[in-house]
């Protein structure tokens, strides 16, 4: 069974910090999207990142996918409450593969 | 704003009912896919159809039966559930060849009483 592992599980910050979680793998993926989901709502993509060592960024989150495309990590820089949600990373390996997801809470 | 769109978006049912989750995409792809999404779990493959062609089915009870009419369109029948399926459906489609880049909607939030 291919896993892949988002760590932490659960985050809770103040406004205005830094943060970055993670997603990791012992298989090799073609791709890997990160998306933010809301209590009841889908996933919304925000990013697909695709060659190895690719770093992408969106306002303040930096996306990077590790040089052997088995990892990635998403960094916030100065968090806001509106960053708020459930931050889930898929590996295309043939099929997609899910993480559980980082929970992340940040608080005014 | 997303190009899947489904209904309804909250849905009670006793385990005696039949009912059916829609989802229709606008993005002009040729996968659709339906997910369950329960806590504590990672989101699960339920059917994916491409070309309306059903190609994969991921031991899904028979309880669940999916229907792709055409491209755009792609509904989840429903009869004779489980409380234990109470679960977000996600339905979400790709275009083939593209990264396997896959867009959600907004998910069906189903409770089986």
């Amino acid at each position: 069974t291919q896993l892949l592992e988002q760590s932490p599980q659960f985050l809770s910050i103040q406004e205005g910090e830094n943060l970055t979680v993670y997603c990791n793998s012992s298989s090799v993926f073609s791709s890997l999207q990160w998306y933010r989901q809301e209590p009841g709502e889908g996933p919304v993509l925000l990013v697909t990142v695709v060659t190895g060592g690719e770093v992408k960024k969106l306002k303040r989150l930096t996306f990077q996918f590790g040089d052997a495309r088995k990892d990635s990590s998403l960094h916030i820089t100065a968090a806001q409450p509106g960053d708020t949600g459930l931050y889930l990373c898929g590996g295309n390996n043939r099929k997609l593969i899910w993480g559980l997801g980082t929970s992340l809470a940040v608080n005014p | 704003e997303t190009g899947v769109t489904q209904t309804p978006r909250h849905l009670v049912m006793g385990m005696t009912n039949k009912k059916s989750l829609k989802c229709e995409q606008h993005l002009g792809h040729n996968a659709m896919y339906w997910y369950k999404q329960s806590a504590k779990k990672p989101l699960e493959l339920m059917f994916v159809y491409n070309f309306k062609e059903q190609t994969e089915n991921n031991s899904v009870p028979s309880r669940f039966s999916p229907e792709c009419p055409n491209s755009s369109h792609l509904f989840l029948h429903l009869h004779t559930l489980q409380p234990e399926d109470s679960a977000l459906y996600l339905c979400a489609s790709s275009q083939e060849g593209a990264g396997n880049t896959i867009y959600f909607g907004e998910g069906s939030w189903l409770t089986v009483v």
